[in-house]
Order: structure tokens, then sequence, then C-alpha cells
């Protein structure tokens, strides 16, 4: 099976700075259609899983442009620019390339 | 789009539980279906899937344990959890498949306790 690594399990930040998260597959995400199989996810307590980016770059319908999904290959990385109070939570990259599907571990993003 | 879990609850190990999602807001005949777990302070896991036509995939750990299935008149979703162990504590998420193949609505999840 495909093993999606996200190292940080934590990351700190404050209120307007910009920070990343990455996600390094075991296997490259890319298909023959030229797309990468590679998506991200926001939980934040008491609310539902939002999906945020597929494709490694498309943001889902309406995601502030804040969020940028960027990566090919085996190396992806989600920025968030100007970070926001309500941005701290729980993020997760996804591989839907090959079955079974799997999450990396998750990044917690804390205030500073 | 609104996806709603229930059935979940503590269960004994051995025995078995059957959730439901139930779908609106948008035609559930038309999209294929999933199941994420996340245990307790853990990351998600998926579990199985079931495509608008009923072809299924299941998560190793769960194969032969778990059926996912559909009912398209009832708009709902099921997972039947047999032989269920301790490791199958978790909250159980349905999702949606969205085209573009990621999980692009996910309902708010059902805990499953298993414990004796």
């Amino acid at each position: 099976q495909i093993t999606l690594t996200q190292q940080a399990e934590s990351l700190w930040v404050s209120p307007g700075e910009k920070v990343s998260i990455t996600c390094r597959a075991s296997q490259s995400l890319l298909y023959t259609d030229g797309k990468h199989y590679l998506s991200w996810y926001q939980q934040r307590p008491g609310q539902t899983t939002k999906a945020l980016i597929y494709h490694a770059s498309i943001r889902t319908d309406g995601v502030p442009t804040r969020f940028i999904g960027s990566g090919s290959g085996t190396e992806f990385t989600l920025s968030i620019e100007d970070v926001q109070p309500e941005d701290i939570a729980l993020y997760y990259c996804l591989q839907t390339l090959k079955k079974p599907y799997t999450f990396g571990a998750g990044t917690k993003l804390e205030l500073k | 789009v609104q996806l709603v879990e229930s059935g979940g609850g503590l269960v004994q190990p051995g025995k078995s539980l059957k959730l439901s999602c139930s779908a609106s807001g948008f035609t559930f005949s038309s999209y294929g279906m999933h199941w994420i777990r996340q245990a307790p302070g853990k990351g998600l896991d998926w579990v199985a899937y079931i495509s608008s036509s009923s072809g299924t995939v299941y998560a190793d750990a769960v194969k032969g344990r778990f059926t996912i299935s559909r009912d398209n008149a009832k708009n709902t979703l099921y997972l039947q959890l047999n032989s269920l162990k301790s490791e199958d504590t978790a909250i159980y998420y349905c999702a949606r498949s969205g085209y573009g193949s990621y999980f692009d609505y996910w309902g708010q999840g059902v805990m499953v306790t298993v414990s004796s």
C-alpha cells in the first residue's frame, strides 16, 4: 500500500504568518490522466471534516484562497498564507490513487 | 449535502453492530460512498468503499468482518460490523466520493466502543 508521511506532528504559528504542511508519498501519485490523486482535509473540534484541496492543487468550493496546495510526484505541500485563528486544526493528506486509500498521520496546527 | 451517521454504541468483543448513514441534499444513487474511522486520539483510516453500482472494496483490517451496503430507495449507506475487536473502537464517518476522487462531504461521525 502507499504510505503517506506527514513528518510534522505539530506546527506552531502566529496569526498572519504563513505555514506549510508537507506530505510525502512512498510512490508517485501521478496517474496516466496527468492528475495527482492527493487531497487535503481539515478537522476542527465540533465540526465535520472538511475537504480543502484535491488533485494536489485544486481548492474545493468555498475554501479561502489563503489555502494553497502544491507539489507533484511524491512531495506535496499545503500552505496557509495569513493564518487566521479559525485555521487552528488538524490537517490530513489522503491518497486515492490506489486502494487501500491511505491518510497521512496528520499535522496539528497550533497557536504560538 | 448532509450525511448523518447513527447506530453506534458499546458492544462486547465478538458481537455485531450495524451503522447507518442517512444522506440528503444530493442524488445519492449517483455517488460512491466511503466509511472512514478514527480511533481515539489517532488519525484517519479508510475502511470501505461502495460504488454507485454497489461494487465494494475493503481495507485489509476489516475484510471478511465488515460489509458495506447501500439502499438507494432510502438514501442510506450501511456498515455491518461483525466479529468486533477492541481495536475496532473508533469514531466511524461516512463520506461521499466526489468527482475528482476525493472525499468531498463527511458526516459528523458515530462512536463505536468495543469492550467487555
